[in-house]
């Protein structure tokens, strides 16, 4: 199975706050990661896709690079709303498998 | 605009089996795979099989082999996990989502196994 090793695995931070999230898969997937957020009670919700394109309606400060085994998530300025726990996933091999989540909470 | 409308919330007995709906919208349910997905609380989510809704073409995590099926009826743009011999450890959220890299998700749905 493709581990995804995702870290940090929890992050504070402060509103306006640029942060980073980083995925590392134990083989090489190509491109084929994405991004997604989760808010209590809620399902996950996808904003990057193939490792760096911005899925629709998802705001600008959203964006992922990298490809092959190392995959970052960036948010360039946090906002309040962006407060939840982040994860990736990978879906070049089966089983799919998800990163174990970073909580993004305020400082 | 695509949706996935999934079923109610579920409390089953140990050892039963439960069946989870997920109804799509807004799309051309044939053409795109399900992905069914489970979370239990405070856990990270885990990937448990797809299903082609055109070929019925499925795949399975190793870990639910042989207790899991995934089926659709393309008449009412509805896709089905059925999990069987539940256990306790089977108390999740369980969710669909649309394609293996899962764009879109339905709301999710409770599976309560308590004795």
């Amino acid at each position: 199975d493709i581990q995804m090793t995702q870290s940090p695995s929890s992050l504070s931070a402060s509103v306006g706050d640029r942060v980073t999230i980083t995925c590392r898969a134990s083989q090489g997937i190509r491109n084929d990661l994405g991004w997604y957020q989760q808010k209590p009670g809620k399902a996950p919700k996808r904003l990057i896709y193939a490792a760096s394109s911005l899925q629709s309606g998802v705001p600008a400060r959203f964006s992922g690079s990298g490809s092959g085994t190392e995959f970052t998530l960036t948010i360039s300025s946090l906002q309040p709303e962006d407060f939840a726990t982040y994860y990736c996933l990978q879906h070049n091999f089966y089983p799919i498998t998800f990163g174990q989540g970073t909580r993004l909470e305020i400082k | 605009q695509v949706q996935l409308v999934q079923s109610g919330a579920e409390v089953k007995k140990p050892g039963a089996s439960v069946k989870v709906s997920c109804k799509a919208s807004g799309y051309t349910f044939t053409g795109y795979d399900v992905s069914w997905v489970r979370q239990a609380t405070g856990q990270g989510p885990e990937w448990m099989g797809w299903m082609n809704p055109n070929s019925r073409n499925t795949g399975y995590a190793q870990k639910f082999q042989g207790r899991v099926t995934l089926t659709r009826d393309t008449s009412i743009s509805t896709a089905y996990m059925e999990l069987t011999s539940l256990r306790s450890d089977d108390t999740a959220v369980y969710y669909c989502a649309r394609g293996q890299s899962m764009d879109v998700w339905g709301q999710g749905t409770r599976v309560t196994v308590s004795s």
